[in-house]
């Protein structure tokens, strides 16, 4: 059964600051999603990363994949506050051969503090 | 493209009471997926369709819980009878397949009291 674990679940941060979001999944994957969820809205896709070595960037927000690891990383640059937000990641196993589905893990719960 | 719909926004039931849950994908995509979303458990997957058809209903707690897709355009979760522990928020997602990832509706706050 695959497993994705993000770490940290809760994160607390000033606005200006660097830090970055884990997310380490048990399978062989060949792609991985981020979401971002605002506090009572629905998941909005962010990036989704297709080979190891991937990296994709918009704005303050940089994420990476690698595969050989099992980890993907999204990066938080020079913070502020409108990032305040549950991210997810979602990856798909390589032995899914039919359909679309994706495991989430927990969510990592960002605040950012002026 | 409205995107995916869901119907009601909220939802607010006495416990024993039939509870339906609609979802309209958006046009042209072939999965549909029902997840379910509590603090406690997070994103669960209850039960995906391809082209209409269920693959994966394993997700499903129990035999109250029932979905069908009788079209491309539209899928209903229905749980009868409902119960206090059914409230979550349930999120419909569709994609086109391949290396496309989801796109959410904007769920449905269930509350059972």
């Amino acid at each position: 059964e695959l497993k994705v674990e993000q770490n940290p679940l809760f994160l607390s941060m000033q606005e200006g600051k660097n830090y970055t979001i884990y997310c380490n999944y048990s399978t062989t994957s060949d792609r991985l999603y981020w979401y971002r969820q605002d506090p009572g809205k629905s998941l909005e896709s962010l990036f989704v990363l297709l080979s190891n070595g991937a990296v994709k960037q918009e704005g303050r927000l940089m994420a990476s994949l690698d595969t050989k690891a099992r980890l993907s990383t999204l990066h938080i640059t020079a913070a502020v506050h409108d990032l305040s937000a549950t991210y997810f990641c979602a990856v798909h196993p390589w032995e899914e051969t039919s359909g679309s589905r994706l495991t989430f893990g927990e969510g990592t719960q960002l605040t950012v503090n002026p | 493209d409205a995107g995916v719909i869901q119907s009601p926004r909220h939802e607010v039931t006495e416990m024993g009471q039939e509870v339906t849950l609609r979802c309209k994908p958006i046009s042209g995509h072939d999965y549909l997926f029902w997840y379910r979303q509590t603090m406690m458990r997070g994103l669960e997957l209850l039960i995906y369709f391809n082209n209409n058809v269920p693959i994966d209903d394993s997700g499903m707690p129990e035999d109250r819980f029932s979905a069908k897709m009788p079209n491309a355009s539209f899928s209903t979760l229905k749980i009868q009878p409902s119960e206090p522990r059914d409230s979550a928020v349930y999120f419909c997602a569709s994609s086109p397949g391949g290396y496309y990832g989801y796109t959410f509706g904007s769920g449905t706050r269930l509350t059972v009291v």
